[in-house]
């Protein structure tokens, strides 16, 4: 069965706070990605990596870092958190390629006050 | 800009009839398709993928996928109220490591 996890579902923060979002999978999947869901928006990707130090913009990466140091690990860096950053952010991984079948986190529920 | 589309809903069903599904898409070169239910308030959960044109059955879901009406469609058969979700639809419109675009979802109510 494959596994991602994220490491909190529930987070609670102040504007201009640095915020981490971890995310690990536990497939051996190469491509990862940090999308944000709002409603009436949808799954919006944020950045997206092909595999290990590789990193690539998605559609909103503004104010938003992200890291891959290990292949199972991709973490999402809020460097000065804001109120309109609050939104659930969801981790996804799969196999190389498109074809192949994406899987997602359970969703960490971000709110910065 | 490669676009994904769905009817948001709520499309309202009554306990064990068909649910019907619908998703176009613009980009004539996607490649794979893939439905996703989503609860209220928890993650996308993969339910069915289709590559190939026809129609792919798993249980009480089928998928049915048309490239020439660049259409993709998810039935339910005998639908619970337990299959009450929003359901997204997700399209990979290249080859290599082009991430999915998806549609907004399409709410579903299964009435019992």
């Amino acid at each position: 069965d494959v596994k991602v996890t994220q490491s909190s579902r529930y987070l609670v923060k102040r504007t201009g706070e640095k915020v981490f979002l971890e995310c690990v999978q536990d497939m051996d999947h190469e491509n990862m990605f940090w999308y944000r869901q709002d409603p009436g928006l949808g799954l919006r990707l944020i950045y997206f990596s092909y595999d290990v130090k590789m990193k690539e913009k998605g559609d909103i990466p503004e104010g938003y870092s992200v890291s891959r140091e290990k292949k199972e690990r991709f973490s999402l860096i809020l460097e000065s958190a804001s109120t309109n950053q609050t939104s659930m952010y969801l981790c996804a991984s799969r196999l190389r390629t498109g074809s192949n079948e994406q899987y997602f986190g359970p969703g960490t529920r971000l709110t910065v006050t | 800009q490669k676009e994904v589309e769905q009817n948001s809903g709520p499309l309202s069903v009554p306990e064990g009839a068909i649910a019907s599904l619908n998703c176009t898409y613009s980009d004539r070169g996607s490649q794979s398709f893939f439905w996703y239910r989503q609860y209220s308030g928890k993650s996308p959960e993969l339910i069915m993928f289709i590559y190939s044109n026809g129609d792919k059955e798993d249980g009480r879901f089928t998928a049915q996928l048309n490239k020439a009406s660049q259409y993709v469609s998810l039935l339910i058969r005998d639908s619970q109220p337990s299959d009450s979700a929003t359901y997204l639809c997700a399209v990979n419109p290249g080859s290599g490591n082009t991430p999915l675009v998806f549609g907004k979802g399409t709410r579903l109510s299964v009435i019992a």
